[in-house]
């Protein structure tokens, strides 16, 4: 069964290191999602792209935050300034309809 | 907000029995999904629901909406320990938009 995958599983850094956080989205699907949980709390949403092209984003996604498509496989997202407040688990998704989902990038700042 | 309240926060109940789990949301939507996350773990998508749809069921899971009332209940039969997770709602508004979730609830099932 075809999966999204996220890359690394768990990321430890120090307040102010850049981070990137990388997915490879299922091979036909044509929209991408990041998303965030803080530790016990819900699911937030922080982009979307489609068409190489940022189509939605979030609050939470300030200038800090910028994502890629750089070689047509990867999809990634990078915190440029990491902050404590951004400790959290990311969830790549991708869709063709139905959204399938990572199993997440749990991202400590120290 | 698109996303209203998932209820109850926490359920407990023993191996067996049936688990009722509900989710309010606020605004119109396209379709309602359920996910399961074990701690620790990614979403798992357990069944979507489309706006012109009342019921739908997969295994052991029923699902319902009233988009009157603008819920959804999420039922499992006949619970096992492995369905002990946090248990989430999400609508989107159009095909292919952002997913909206819920607060989740947190479902253990005692042996």
């Amino acid at each position: 069964e075809p999966e999204v995958t996220q890359t690394p599983s768990h990321q430890v850094t120090q307040m102010g290191q850049e981070v990137i956080l990388r997915c490879v989205p299922i091979s036909n699907h044509l929209y991408f999602y990041w998303y965030r949980q803080i530790l016990g709390q819900k699911v937030e949403f922080l982009v979307s792209f489609y068409n190489n092209e940022i189509s939605e984003k979030s609050e939470i996604f300030d200038d800090q935050f910028s994502v890629e498509r750089p070689d047509g496989s990867n999809f990634t997202l990078k915190i440029r300034s990491t902050k404590l407040e951004d400790s959290a688990m990311y969830f790549c998704a991708s869709s063709a309809g139905e959204l399938f989902f990572g199993e997440g990038s749990r991202l400590t700042v120290l | 907000s698109q996303q209203g309240e998932e209820d109850p926060q926490a359920l407990s109940i023993q191996e067996g029995e049936n688990a009722t789990m509900n989710c309010s949301y606020k605004t119109s939507i396209n379709n309602l999904q359920w996910y399961r996350q074990n701690s620790g773990r990614g979403l798992v998508h357990l069944i979507l629901i489309r706006s012109n749809e009342r019921e739908k069921h997969s295994g052991r899971l029923r699902v319902t909406l009233d988009t009157s009332k603008k819920s959804s209940s999420l039922l499992i039969t006949a619970s096992r320990a492995a369905d002990t997770a946090s248990y989430f709602c999400a609508t989107d508004r159009a095909r292919a938009q952002k997913l909206v979730f819920g607060q989740g609830t947190r479902l253990t099932i005692n042996p």
